[in-house]
């Protein structure tokens, strides 16, 4: 089966940087992504790793390294706005996207 | 371009009763995923469907089926409905065809009673 850890909880101030990292232990892994959920809303898509690397879309980045099943979402100049929970994704090459249980950014002034 | 577009948004139905969902994907999207989510199990993937064909399904009762038409548009069927199908259900359409950046509709709430 497929399995993705991230941790449950972080709290930071606002103008912080935050990194959000997930463990992942999936077969035919593909890819991973990152999506943010605030309540009551739908996930949407922050970035995708399908390489070894960092990935850098504004004030998200994204790395990832297959040899160690290991990424991590690092957001800087926390605002407000940024308060949701960040899941982690591994998609599979059975057209499957797993997600990990979420961890929950609360930002404080 | 519209986004992922679900109906309705929210339902409440009794235990023992069937629903079904929609879901029409973003234009030229030709992969729909759906998931379920709890607190409890977050996010759960369902099932996956490609050109009407299902490429994958997850770990539920055969009680939840879906299906997929040929303009891309998406169904999810729940009969005899329990309980603990009260959930969110998610749609989310994909360019790619190996689901790797998904773009969510925003969800049916079902309520079972």
């Amino acid at each position: 089966g497929q399995s993705l850890e991230q941790p449950s909880e972080v709290t930071a101030v606002e103008g912080a940087i935050v990194q959000m990292n997930c463990t992942y232990q999936t077969s035919g892994f593909y890819g991973l992504s990152w999506y943010q959920q605030h309540d009551g809303g739908a996930p949407t898509f922050l970035s995708y790793n399908a390489l070894d690397g960092l990935e850098e879309t504004g004030r998200f980045s994204s790395f990832l390294s297959r040899s160690d099943s290991y990424g991590y979402l690092l957001l800087q100049e926390l605002q407000m706005k940024d308060s949701a929970s960040y899941f982690c994704a591994a998609s599979t090459n059975d057209y499957k996207l797993s997600f990990g249980a979420g961890t929950t950014v609360t930002v404080r002034a | 371009k519209a986004g992922v577009t679900q109906t309705p948004r929210y339902l409440i139905k009794t235990r023992g009763q069937q629903v079904t969902l929609s879901c029409s994907p973003i234009s030229g999207h030709r992969s729909v995923s759906w998931y379920q989510q709890t607190p409890g199990q977050g996010l759960q993937f369902l099932f996956e469907y490609f050109s009407e064909t299902q490429r994958n399904k997850g770990n539920f009762p055969g009680r939840f089926s879906g299906r997929q038409f040929s303009n891309s548009r998406s169904e999810m069927n729940v009969s005899t409905l329990e309980l603990g199908d009260s959930a969110l259900y998610l749609c989310a359409s994909s360019l790619d065809g190996r689901g790797n950046i998904q773009y969510f509709g925003a969800g049916t709430r079902l309520s079972v009673l």
